[in-house]
């Protein structure tokens, strides 16, 4: 069974700085996807970038990029000028590429608190 | 656009009663569909997914079952609430890319 791990319960940023959120994952597929999700107090969930296991370009969403590496099977994400807006959890996720119920596996998820 | 409903948002229900939360998706036809419970702090948990009307399928054995009587409805139920079905629930849609609802607030007491 596919497994994600967030190893970073809790991370600190300052206000405009860069911080970087880790995961890994374990999968014997070849094909699939992976994904960030943001949940703010209001709990909702919220997309933040998707990337398809098949592309070599990493995913980029404006002040948000994604380092893929295959290979390594690790999938973490870069928040650039960071605002107090970008307080939440984050939640990496994976989903299998074979049709059908298309089920996501969550990490655990980071804490990102920012300072002003 | 696609939109997906959750209600209500907010719930506080007696241990022992029943329980009906409903899940609706707008702009779409034939999603599949989810039902997610969430701890305060903790991950999300699968407990329902849905590939069409009538086809449901559990992750989790437990007191709560799920039903999609329309292509675009999810309903979460339980007969007998427990204290330990507290939690978050979360309905999602996907084509490819799973959206979540606003979700809904169940507190057993």
């Amino acid at each position: 069974a596919q497994t994600v791990t967030q190893s970073q319960p809790e991370m600190s940023v300052q206000e405009a700085e860069t911080v970087t959120l880790s995961c890994t994952y374990d999968t014997s597929e070849s094909d699939y996807y992976l994904f960030w999700y943001k949940q703010p107090p209001s709990r909702q969930m919220i997309l933040v970038i998707r990337q398809e296991a098949y592309k070599q370009q990493n995913a980029t969403e404006n002040r948000f990029s994604v380092n893929f590496q295959k290979a390594a099977k690790s999938f973490s994400l870069k928040i650039s000028d960071s605002q107090l807006g970008d307080a939440a959890m984050y939640f990496c996720a994976y989903r299998g590429g074979v049709q059908g119920a298309q089920k996501l596996v969550f990490g655990q998820g980071t804490r990102l608190t920012i300072n002003p | 656009s696609q939109t997906i409903h959750q209600w209500p948002a907010t719930l506080v229900q007696p241990v022992g009663s029943p329980l009906s939360l409903e899940c609706t998706v707008e702009g779409t036809s034939n999603p599949n569909l989810y039902w997610y419970r969430q701890a305060a702090g903790r991950g999300l948990q699968l407990l329902f997914y849905s590939v069409g009307i009538g086809q449901i399928s559990s992750e989790v054995p437990q007191n709560l079952s799920a039903s999609r009587p329309q292509d675009r409805q999810f309903i979460l139920s339980s007969k007998k609430l427990l204290l330990s079905d507290s939690g978050f629930y979360l309905c999602a849609w996907s084509p490819w890319t799973q959206y979540f609802g606003p979700g809904t607030r169940l507190l057993v007491l």
